[in-house]
């Protein structure tokens, strides 16, 4: 079936470092996706979002890079700080959305 | 201030008693949706609505009835629960071809 997965459970970056995190899809006909981050004890809160007919997009301190030729989404967070720590999660679709398992992002002072 | 609002946000119960989460909005988004987290399987959808009267399942949807008799609230109705069904739930909102925004979520515990 079709899927979205992340390539590592856990990133650890020092603050200060730009940290990238990776997701992969299995649906060539995906054309949204959006990343998430999600704190302890809370829900799902929206960073970014894409869709196919890009290929990057730029928010405050946060890229997201699209290649549809490998199915791949990357999340490029620059100059992390301890509260960027958090999982974050990849997912594709407007109404039916298929979330991937998430990376959780450990950043130390 | 615009938000997603679940009650309750814990619960233990036992088997086969039945519960009820609420869900309310209050953002006039047409668009709500359930969605259970699950340890190792990430977030995956329940229920949604496109609009007042008009739900649909989403990938789990066994074990589950929702309603949609009003805009803002999305109640998830579990008329028989098991303990399958201990989890994390999340609902959510958004106008429809936008971004969705959760509540904070709801740990149901089922002995």
């Amino acid at each position: 079936g079709e899927s979205v997965g992340l390539h590592l459970p856990t990133l650890s970056v020092q603050e200060g470092d730009n940290s990238i995190i990776n997701c992969a899809y299995s649906n060539s006909a995906s054309d949204y996706f959006i990343w998430y981050k999600q704190e302890s004890g809370k829900g799902p809160q929206f960073i970014i979002d894409i869709r196919s007919n890009m290929d990057k997009r730029q928010g405050q301190r946060v890229t997201v890079l699209l290649n549809k030729t490998v199915k791949h989404l990357s999340l490029q967070i620059a100059a992390t700080q301890p509260g960027d720590s958090a999982v974050y999660f990849c997912a594709e679709g407007f109404q039916k959305l298929v979330f991937g398992t998430g990376t959780r992002l450990l950043v130390s002072p | 201030e615009a938000q997603v609002t679940q009650n309750p946000r814990y619960l233990i119960t036992v088997t086969g008693k039945k519960l009820t989460v609420t869900c309310s909005q209050n953002m006039n988004h047409e668009y709500m949706s359930w969605y259970r987290q699950d340890p190792g399987l990430g977030l995956r959808q329940i229920y949604y609505s496109m609009n007042v009267e008009v739900t649909d399942k989403g990938d789990v949807p066994e074990g589950y009835k929702v309603s949609r008799k009003e805009k803002r609230n999305f109640p998830l109705i579990l008329e028989s629960p098991s303990p399958n069904q201990t989890s994390l739930y999340f609902c959510a909102s958004s106008i429809i071809g936008e971004p969705q925004h959760f509540g904070d979520g709801t740990r149901l515990s089922i002995l």
